[in-house]
């Protein structure tokens, strides 16, 4: 299996709301990532888990929370988000240290109303 | 010194023709330059990738030049089909650590017939 999934494809979502992105991954990779990429723009890195740990928060709003309840498994908890952070949320993994390989979910298409 | 600047911006070729994208970068610590393909609504795909001990490499009608001293690498397409209407984002990182990927801009290609 060298697939990374992504739930839910879509979310609509008011600024009041709290909502969870999952990322789910079966390849034994060791490192997962939270990227944001808003339209004809590249993917911006937000968080990096390795090894189940938070290693690399690149300055994200604290609205914004990630998890990582198993190696399998990525969450990003969302809370009192801004109409600006409409975009979509991408997942990735890789096999961890010395590989640089990142495999892509499909991504959240994410909009906050 | 962490970008990775990509152009054009835009390219419309046809259907046959060889399509050619140029990326250069200014961090010389740099050792992993992949190309990742993205279709509208998709999370991105590794499309091919290199390492600068190795000046080109092909894979199908998708070849990777890379000039070190010039710290610059380009994505040929040849026999370029409508299929390959996308967009290419050419990426920069280190092996080892946390594989923060630096991503090029990004090229929009259309393949007209």
């Amino acid at each position: 299996d060298t697939e990374v999934t992504q739930t839910p494809k879509h979310l609509v979502m008011g600024m009041t709301n709290k909502k969870s992105l999952k990322c789910e991954q079966h390849m034994g990779h060791r490192a997962m990532y939270w990227y944001k990429q808003k339209a004809k723009k590249p993917p911006e890195l937000m968080f990096v888990y390795s090894y189940e740990k938070l290693s690399i928060n690149e300055s994200v709003p604290s609205r914004f929370s990630p998890e990582c309840p198993n190696s399998s498994l990525l969450n990003l908890h969302l809370h009192a988000l801004q109409p600006e952070d409409s975009a979509l949320y991408l997942c990735a993994s890789s096999q961890g240290t010395g590989t640089n390989e990142q495999f892509f979910g499909p991504g959240t298409r994410l909009t906050v109303l | 010194q962490q970008q990775v600047k990509q152009s054009p911006q835009s390219l419309i070729v046809q259907k046959g023709g060889i399509s050619i994208i140029n990326c250069a970068y200014e961090n010389t610590a740099f050792d992993y330059f992949p190309w990742y393909q993205q279709f509208p609504g998709k999370g991105p795909a590794l499309l091919i990738a290199i390492r600068p001990d190795v000046s080109e490499k092909k894979e199908g009608r998708f070849t990777i030049s890379f000039n070190k001293s010039a710290k610059q690498f380009s994505l040929h397409i040849m026999d370029s089909q409508p299929g390959d209407s996308a967009t290419y984002f050419c990426a920069a990182s280190i092996t080892g650590g946390y594989q923060k990927v630096t991503f090029g801009t990004g090229t929009k290609l259309q393949v007209i017939p």
